[in-house]
């Protein structure tokens, strides 16, 4: 799978848009970019995924450039419960069953910030 | 709430016992993963089951061994404890029907050996 790189660390404003850009250059074309989230020691929570279009769920955007070597997760009105340690993952999507478990690097700690 | 459900919680224990993790997948999930995370380590695979066949491994040791039973729940073994297996321990499950199902975690066991 390809290897992401993250910030370590953000701040952000409550109440204003959260942006975390991720960076996988070496990205091949079945390969998804998935997003996690992990508030304080809770189990790491599935926040979105995508193949190269945008997408929008009730958490959050993940905006994917054109060539698929970056990507970035939106969080449009942060508020302090989204204070968390956010992974991005690259996963090879493959009919064999065997090859699914995610990969996690350190993530990038965001704050959230009163 | 992932659905997904691990038993004990907390489990304090002392070196060179034995213990029993529990997880209960989501409704309809085929698939459990097995992750550790310790202080110095981040987020680790260990195992994966797809509908009772084991189906891919990581970094787990031999001291460990898991199974998934008939009703698709798991249980992770750890024996012989030592004072580094201190750790979070989470389950994930999945549908894994397809090629792109995200994975839903657990909020763990946290183990602590003494």
């Amino acid at each position: 799978d390809a290897k992401t790189t993250q910030p370590p660390s953000m701040d952000c404003a409550e109440g204003r848009a959260a942006n975390l850009p991720c960076n996988h250059s070496t990205i091949s074309g079945n390969e998804y970019v998935y997003w996690y989230r992990q508030i304080h020691s809770q189990g790491p929570q599935y926040i979105i995924h995508g193949l190269k279009n945008n997408e929008t769920n009730e958490m959050a955007s993940l905006i994917i450039t054109e060539d698929r070597k970056s990507s970035t997760l939106i969080l449009p009105h942060a508020t302090l419960r989204d204070t968390a340690v956010y992974y991005c993952i690259v996963r090879v999507e493959s009919w064999d069953t065997g090859r699914r478990a995610l990969t996690f690097g350190s993530g990038t700690r965001l704050q959230v910030q009163p | 709430d992932s659905g997904v459900t691990q038993t004990p919680k907390h489990l304090i224990t002392a070196t060179g016992q034995r213990v029993t993790l529990r997880c209960s997948p989501r409704s309809g999930d085929l698939s459990v993963y097995w992750y550790q995370q310790s202080l110095d380590q981040g987020l680790q695979f260990l195992i994966h089951y797809y509908n009772g066949e084991e189906r891919a491994k990581g970094n787990i040791l031999e001291r460990f061994s898991a199974q998934q039973f008939p009703d698709l729940h798991s249980e992770l073994n750890l024996s012989s404890l030592e004072l580094g297996d201190s750790a979070l321990y989470f389950c994930a499950s999945s549908v894994d029907f397809g090629t792109e199902s995200p994975l839903h975690f657990g909020n763990g066991t946290r183990l602590t050996v003494t």
